[in-house]
């Protein structure tokens, strides 16, 4: 069966720190991948998606920005974090080939202090 | 991307009771998802509808697609405690899924 795996659960960087969120997916080959935002009681936002290794799709222009080193690897990653990138990040999965339903990685909650 | 419409944005209900959340467009779908997030949780898939006019059941959840595909109702019957968290709908466009605002349910028992 496929999972999907994210980290770290919680976080709390300072402003302008680093960022770097792993997320990994088992038990399928070639899969979409996806990095949505929440803000609380909001809303999901996608904010990069990827169909191949080194293939990345920006939907919103921001301080973000993501990579895919590896097939089932999906990392989202900043250089400087502003006050305003706190939120619920989530990285999805869903199969190539058609529309099917996404599976959601258990989040990452991100405070910006 | 396609862009749906969620009302109500909040659903306060009496345990036992019915009710309907709605996903509309201006456009027409291909097809649409409809998830569930638990207080605290992450989005989970719970079906697909791609017929004009689909209606598909789970158990006390009943999920139709309009026949013009531009809209879609999720209803739930005999609410119970477990119902609680927002249900989003979700439109797909090429390799990416739009998600409406969702409607936040909670339970009065």
């Amino acid at each position: 069966s496929q999972t999907i795996h994210q980290w770290p659960a919680t976080l709390v960087q300072p402003v302008g720190s680093p960022l770097s969120l792993e997320c990994t997916v088992e038990g399928t080959s070639n899969p979409n991948l996806y990095w949505y935002r929440q803000a609380a009681g909001r809303g999901l936002q996608l904010l990069f998606y990827s169909v191949g290794i080194g293939q990345i799709s920006s939907e919103v222009p921001q301080n973000l920005s993501a990579s895919r080193p590896q097939d089932r690897q999906f990392i989202l990653s900043s250089k400087k974090l502003l006050l305003s990138d706190s939120g619920f990040y989530l990285c999805a999965w869903s199969r190539t080939g058609g529309n099917y339903g996404y599976t959601f990685g258990s989040g990452t909650r991100l405070t910006v202090v | 991307g396609q862009q749906v419409m969620q009302i109500p944005q909040y659903q306060h209900v009496q345990e036992g009771e019915d009710f309907t959340t709605y996903c509309n467009s201006s456009t027409t779908l291909s097809n649409i998802q409809w998830y569930k997030q638990r207080p605290g949780g992450h989005p989970v898939f719970l079906i697909q509808l791609v017929k004009s006019g689909e209606v598909k059941k789970q158990k006390r959840l009943t999920f139709q697609f309009g026949e013009a595909k531009k809209n879609s109702s999720l209803h739930i019957t005999a609410t119970q405690t477990t119902d609680v968290g927002t249900y989003f709908c979700a439109a797909a466009n090429d390799y990416k899924l739009s998600f409406g605002a969702g409607t936040t349910v909670t339970v009065r028992a």
